[in-house]
């Protein structure tokens, strides 16, 4: 399919604020995701927005979405270096099963 | 959430060996996946797993190669026939529990082929 695209590397300072940005592609997902993917480990589910919303707040984490431009970003507050990983967007592909479409991921690396 | 187990979490294995990872769920599911993460590169979906019939595979991937099995709702297996070095990759069980809930992930099985 087309490709969810997201920048591949971000380097932030601890305490300071990292955004990351996902360009998806399908205009009928229903869900779009975050994932926090750490070395050596699997997949953790960060948060989700459902696609008639524009904004989501969960503790440090806040989602922005733009339907019209296809855009969702992840906004990580007071970064700590635990926050150190790879961060993939996801979107649902339509159909019977709502199949995730996965960006590349972005490596964040937070510096002290 | 639904808490995840897969077996192996690594393994290497000689080239034209199979290799069969196993998936076990604490709780019933409605969806079963099976994902593979190739070195640097983004989740590609293999198949769904559904239950008591055969899985349904995605473009570029077929059943002799990733035989997959799910005998019930909190159980599936994939086994990776006649490997080689080009398999080597991160494989991930991934579930839903029913149609709106988002999917959770197992953490992997690293399998490297020599």
């Amino acid at each position: 399919g087309e490709d969810v695209e997201q920048s591949l590397f971000l380097s932030v300072r601890e305490g300071d604020s990292s955004v990351i940005n996902c360009t998806y592609t399908d205009s009928s997902s229903t869900y779009l995701y975050w994932y926090k993917q750490e070395p050596g480990a699997g997949l953790q589910l960060l948060t989700y927005i459902f696609s008639n919303m524009d904004m989501k707040q969960d503790q440090r984490l806040t989602v922005l979405l733009n339907k019209k431009d296809k855009h969702l970003s992840l906004r990580i507050a007071d970064t700590q270096t635990g926050d150190s990983a790879i961060y993939l967007c996801a979107e649902t592909i339509s159909g019977s099963a709502r199949q995730l479409n996965f960006g590349s991921g972005t490596q964040l690396t937070v510096l002290p | 959430s639904a808490v995840i187990s897969q077996k192996p979490s690594r393994d290497i294995c000689q080239r034209g060996t199979s290799l069969t990872i196993q998936c076990q769920v604490d709780s019933q599911v409605t969806m079963m996946f099976w994902y593979r993460q190739q070195p640097g590169q983004s989740l590609t979906l293999i198949a769904t797993a559904n239950q008591g019939s055969e899985a349904t595979y995605e473009s570029g991937f077929v059943i002799d190669k990733f035989p997959i099995s799910r005998p019930n709702l909190t159980f599936s297996t994939l086994t990776v026939s006649n490997m080689s070095p080009e398999d080597s990759s991160i494989y991930l069980c991934s579930v839903r529990q029913s149609g709106n809930q988002p999917q959770h992930f197992g953490d992997g099985t690293r399998l490297s082929i020599l």
